[in-house]
């Protein structure tokens, strides 16, 4: 079975502020990592994934996540918050090994204040 | 189309109704998902369809719900004799395959039917 878990339901960052939306995850096998984000109204977008190779990755709008293997963790980040940025972030882990959808997070808003 | 496209965006239904959702992938993709979202909760797997395989159907939460996949593309979503608690966005995503050694392939999701059952 794989698993994800977002501790936080909500992180306040003042804008310019570095951000971080943590996630750990739970396979069996080999990790696949993914953030999604949701506007108000809207559906997920993809911003991000892991899959082998650098534990950095980079994706959309600024934001990147490192996969971090011994935490079974893949925290998103972005160096400097934007007001735009407000919205809620959905981490998702795949088994490698597997031909499963992905597992989702429930989801953390993100409220970035001007 | 460029992204999954689903139709309609919004419905407004009265309970015991019979509603269906479409979806329309991205041309070429050959698997298909349906999630449900409700209020303030995470997202909920319901069925996943892979090329001509049988579709894993064991999220849909009871036997009200059922998915087609006409030809390997368009899907449609019935939910029969709608209740209260069906009340939530049904999200429909694709990604190029869903085998065994290319679960790397990105799912991309369409913007959602926002179903409201009164």
């Amino acid at each position: 079975a794989q698993s994800v878990a977002q501790p936080e339901d909500q992180v306040n960052v003042a804008e310019g502020n570095p951000l971080t939306v943590k996630c750990t995850y739970s396979v069996s096998g080999n990790p696949y990592l993914f953030w999604y984000v949701q506007y108000p109204n809207r559906g997920l977008q993809f911003l991000l994934k892991y899959i082998t190779g650098d534990n950095l990755v980079k994706g959309s709008y600024g934001f990147e996540a490192e996969f971090n293997k011994s935490q079974t963790s893949f925290h998103l980040k972005k160096p400097s918050a934007l007001v735009s940025d407000s919205a809620l972030y959905f981490c998702a882990v795949r088994d490698g090994g597997g031909a499963d959808g992905l597992t989702f997070g429930k989801g953390t808003h993100l409220i970035i204040q001007p | 189309g460029a992204g999954v496209s689903q139709s309609p965006s919004n419905k407004v239904t009265e309970k015991g109704k019979d509603v269906e959702l479409r979806c329309d992938p991205i041309s070429g993709h050959t698997a298909l998902y349906w999630y449900r979202q409700s209020l303030g909760q995470g997202l909920e797997f319901l069925i996943y369809f892979q090329g001509n395989s049988a579709p894993d159907k064991s999220g849909l939460p009871s036997d009200r719900f059922s998915a087609e996949r006409t030809g390997g593309s368009v899907s449609t979503l019935t939910i029969q004799r709608t209740q209260q608690e069906d009340s939530a966005v049904y999200l429909c995503a694709s990604s190029p395959t869903g085998t065994p050694g290319h679960s790397g392939n990105t799912i991309y999701f369409g913007e959602g039917s926002w179903l409201t059952v009164v």
